[in-house]
């Protein structure tokens, strides 16, 4: 069954301080791996999508890396307006994309 | 390039009614596909339609229905509600349903109250 899991739940950062988030996945024959930015309310809003291991994407204080089992989502230096929900997703089988649950980011000024 | 527009944004029904919720996908793209987000189980694929064929369905009852319409808008229906239902229900395109792995992008979403 294709699964995303993402960690933490919930982060909490001074403004920055610098971490990173994880997603890790279970697909058969990975078709893309995307990551999309959700503010509360809103619908989410796409960041990038890696393709192969190896590959590396970045914008702005955002950086996203993959590996054959799981991405990272590195933010450096984060300000209090990255602060949102980021939410990962692969393609799965008979579905557009498999969503995990979300890392919930705080930067407190 | 106008993004996904969804309508209503919010909404309010009892029990037992049904509700309709429309999606005007991005000009150009033909795949138009609808995801429930609650808190506790994130966000949940529904349908995906593409030239007005469902061509795949996810786990929920057959109280939850929708349609695309020959212009690629999509609408979904919800009869007999339930509180269960309460939800952000989000709607998104993409240029093309060939091959899963095409970038999809999100409306801003409808939110459903069931009292």
């Amino acid at each position: 069954e294709d699964q995303v899991t993402q960690s933490p739940e919930a982060l909490r950062l001074q403004e920055g301080e610098s971490s990173s988030l994880n997603c890790s996945y279970t697909v058969s024959g990975l078709r893309g791996l995307f990551w999309y930015r959700q503010d509360p309310g809103k619908g989410p809003e796409f960041l990038f999508t890696l393709y192969s291991a190896g590959e590396e994407k970045e914008k702005e204080r955002l950086k996203a890396t993959l590996t054959k089992k799981e991405s990272f989502l590195h933010i450096t230096a984060p300000k209090p307006e990255d602060s949102a929900t980021y939410l990962c997703a692969v393609p799965g089988g008979n579905t557009p994309l498999v969503f995990g649950k979300g890392t919930r980011l705080s930067v407190i000024a | 390039k106008a993004g996904v527009t969804q309508t209503p944004r919010y909404l309010i029904k009892t029990r037992g009614q049904q509700v309709t919720l429309s999606c005007s996908p991005i000009s150009g793209h033909r795949s138009v596909s609808w995801y429930q987000q609650t808190p506790g189980q994130g966000l949940q694929f529904l349908f995906e339609y593409f030239s007005e064929t469902q061509r795949n369905k996810g786990n929920f009852p057959g109280r939850f229905s929708g349609r695309q319409f020959s212009n690629s808008r999509s609408e979904m229906n919800v009869s007999t509600l339930e509180l269960g239902d309460s939800a952000l229900y989000l709607c998104a395109s993409s240029t093309t349903q060939d091959v899963h792995g095409e970038t999809q992008y999100f409306g801003p979403g409808t939110r459903l109250l069931v009292l």
